[in-house]
Formats: C-alpha cells, structure tokens, sequence
C-alpha cells in the first residue's frame, strides 16, 4: 500500500524562475492538502484539493497554484521564486473533506531558491 | 487571531527520562487537536483528540487534552534514543473552512 509520494526530493531554482511540485497520495484518499515548512517552523497551510478544485486557502499569494487530476494526484506551482520561498514543501493527503480523518504526509520537497 | 503554542521549543534529556511537551491553543470553534513527529522528512501521526480528559495511549506515549484551560500534554515514558524528532501540535477548527493550524514543534534530542 504506497504512501504519499512526492517528487522531487530535491530542486534549487533561482529567483523568479517558476517550480512545478508533484504528489501522489496515499491509496483510497482523495483529497490533497499543501503545506510549507520554513526551518524551525511548523507546517503552513497552502491549499487543499478536492475533487480537482481547491477547496481552502491559506494566507498565501497568488504565485502559489495548484491542481488536481482525477486520479487525485496533485501539482503545487510557485511562479516568480522569491528567496522567502526555500522552504520544506510537504504534501498530505486524506480521505474526504467531511469529518476529519489524520493526514498522511509524504516526505517533501525540499526547495532551495538563490 | 487562531494561534497554536508548543513549549519548550527544544529539550535535551537522558535516555529513560520522562518527558512532557506542551501544546496550547486559541483558536476560534475548535474541533479537534492532533500529534504528529517529524524525523526527519514527513511528520507520522500519533494521536488525534477531541474530547476533554480522554487519555489517548499508544506504548510508551500518552496524550490528554484540557478543552476547559485549552491546552494538551504529550508524555513520552522511558524515552529512547529513538524518540528524537520535533514533535508537531496541530489544531483543527470547524470554521466555514476547516483549518489546520500548526505550532511550531518542540525539538526533543536524546542522549544515549
């Protein structure tokens, strides 16, 4: 039963390049949630999507995109890379947007903006 | 504004030491109040809370909330090297939509 995966492990950019992020959730969940972890920080709240729209929204700016496809694999995109925007990106995934079922997190992305 | 409070921010101990993290929250129609540790990459969930007094246990980790002083405690027993991690506090409202805020961890660091 594969877990959340998330590709690339990996990516260093430079400011004002654009990044692509891709998740895969866990089998048998449908919903998947973004977040960005800054170093010594908790998880931040980016977007969730469910049924291929975004459902919430976190304080985040509008270079900060998403989508999901109907095998709910999702995308994170960032566009005009900021130095701010180094950071842990975590995806997790879940089953429904109803009552709360634990999110299952995939190791991230770790991306480094210069 | 929701906010969630992890103390300490970082704690070192012995190996079969005891310890107890702390988790405080304000936040508006709280719903639920959950654990997770993060090793090194995709924090693993522990323990989900929802109702006040209800000890959750899993081995040598047990979690409590207090809806009343809104706080929860994590107690690691007879810690282990093993246990090393930042352990994440996460609370979930039942706004319009459901948000889940993070505090930002308690580092715990054993020593063998």
């Amino acid at each position: 039963d594969a877990g959340v995966t998330q590709s690339p492990t990996h990516l260093i950019k430079t400011r004002g390049q654009q990044v692509t992020l891709r998740c895969s959730p866990k089998s048998g969940h449908d919903t998947v949630s973004w977040y960005q972890q800054a170093l010594g920080q908790g998880p931040q709240f980016i977007f969730q999507y469910y049924e291929e729209e975004e459902r919430q929204r976190g304080n985040f700016p509008d270079r900060f995109s998403g989508h999901q496809y109907p095998n709910y694999s999702s995308e994170l995109n960032v566009n005009a890379l900021l130095l701010g925007d180094s950071a842990l990106y975590l995806c997790a995934s879940s089953y429904g947007t109803g009552d709360y079922s634990p999110l299952h997190f995939g190791n991230g992305t770790r991306l480094t903006v210069t | 504004e929701d906010k969630v409070v992890q103390s300490p921010l970082s704690l070192v101990v012995h190996e079969g030491d005891t310890v107890t993290l702390n988790c405080s929250y304000e936040v508006t129609n709280f719903r639920s109040l959950l654990w997770y540790k993060q090793e090194k990459k995709a924090p693993t969930f522990l323990f989900m809370l929802t109702s006040s007094g209800i000890e959750k246990k899993s081995g040598r980790l047990s979690s409590i909330l207090d809806k009343k002083e809104l706080f929860s405690i994590l107690n690691i027993t007879a810690t282990q090297t093993g246990d090393s991690a930042v352990y994440l506090c996460a609370v979930i409202t039942m706004n319009r939509d459901d948000k889940i805020i993070f505090g930002k961890g308690t580092r715990l660091h054993i020593l063998p």
